[in-house]
């Protein structure tokens, strides 16, 4: 089964800074999607950014970017010039490809809380 | 364009009480459905999800149950709560080939006394 890891439960970051955020996964497949999802505390999720394991080259959302290094099975998230918005729960998330029924299964880290430091 | 809806937005329910919450999608046909749970200081743990009408598969035993009686409609259910029970629970639908994972409702949270 797949697992993944965040083990940073807390984080902080003064506002305009960069900030890195990790994650680790455990698979033996090969193809698969990577997402990072933001819970602001209105606690509604959303899709922050997605990596899919074939490609090479990392995802960039406007601010938001990530480090994927598929050997290791590390996939890190950078927020540049943070914002006072940004601050909220980070969670890394693994998704099998390509999936049907029971693949379609997201299996999430325990998440990260992020502060942003006027 | 696709929308999730998620009600009621919060509740207080004395142990031992039914429970029943409600999820449906709108703009999409035969979408996957989920219901997860997130509780305090926690990660989200899967509860149940369904690839089709009537299709329910559970990952974890609990007192919860859930149901699709209609392709874009998906219940949680108890018959009587627990005070562990309590919790932010999420609904949440993707479709097969679509890679952009899930689109989440806006959660429900429950607290048992």
């Amino acid at each position: 089964a797949q697992t993944v890891t965040q083990s940073q439960p807390e984080m902080s970051v003064q506002e305009a800074e960069t900030v890195t955020l990790s994650c680790t996964y455990d698979t033996s497949e090969s193809d698969y999607y990577l997402f990072w999802y933001k819970q602001p505390p209105s606690r509604q999720m959303i899709l922050v950014i997605r990596q899919e394991a074939y490609k090479q080259q990392n995802a960039t959302e406007n601010r938001f970017s990530v480090n994927f290094q598929k050997a290791a099975k590390s996939f890190s998230l950078k927020i540049s010039d943070s914002q006072l918005g940004d601050a909220a729960m980070y969670f890394c998330a693994y998704r099998t490809a390509p999936y049907t029924g029971a693949n379609s299964k997201l299996t999430f880290g325990k998440g990260i809380t992020l502060s942003v430091r006027p | 364009s696709q929308t999730i809806h998620q009600w009621p937005a919060t509740l207080v329910q004395p142990v031992g009480s039914p429970l029943s919450l409600e999820c449906t999608v709108e703009g999409t046909s035969n979408p996957n459905l989920y219901w997860y749970r997130q509780a305090a200081g926690r990660g989200l743990q899967l509860l149940f999800y369904s690839v089709g009408i009537g299709q329910i598969s559970s990952e974890v035993p609990q007192n919860l149950s859930a149901s699709r009686p209609q392709d874009r409609q998906f219940i949680l259910s108890s018959k009587k709560l627990l005070l562990s029970d309590s919790g932010f629970y999420l609904c949440a639908w993707s479709k097969t080939a679509f890679d952009y994972g899930y689109t989440f409702g806006s959660g429900t949270r429950l607290t048992v006394v």
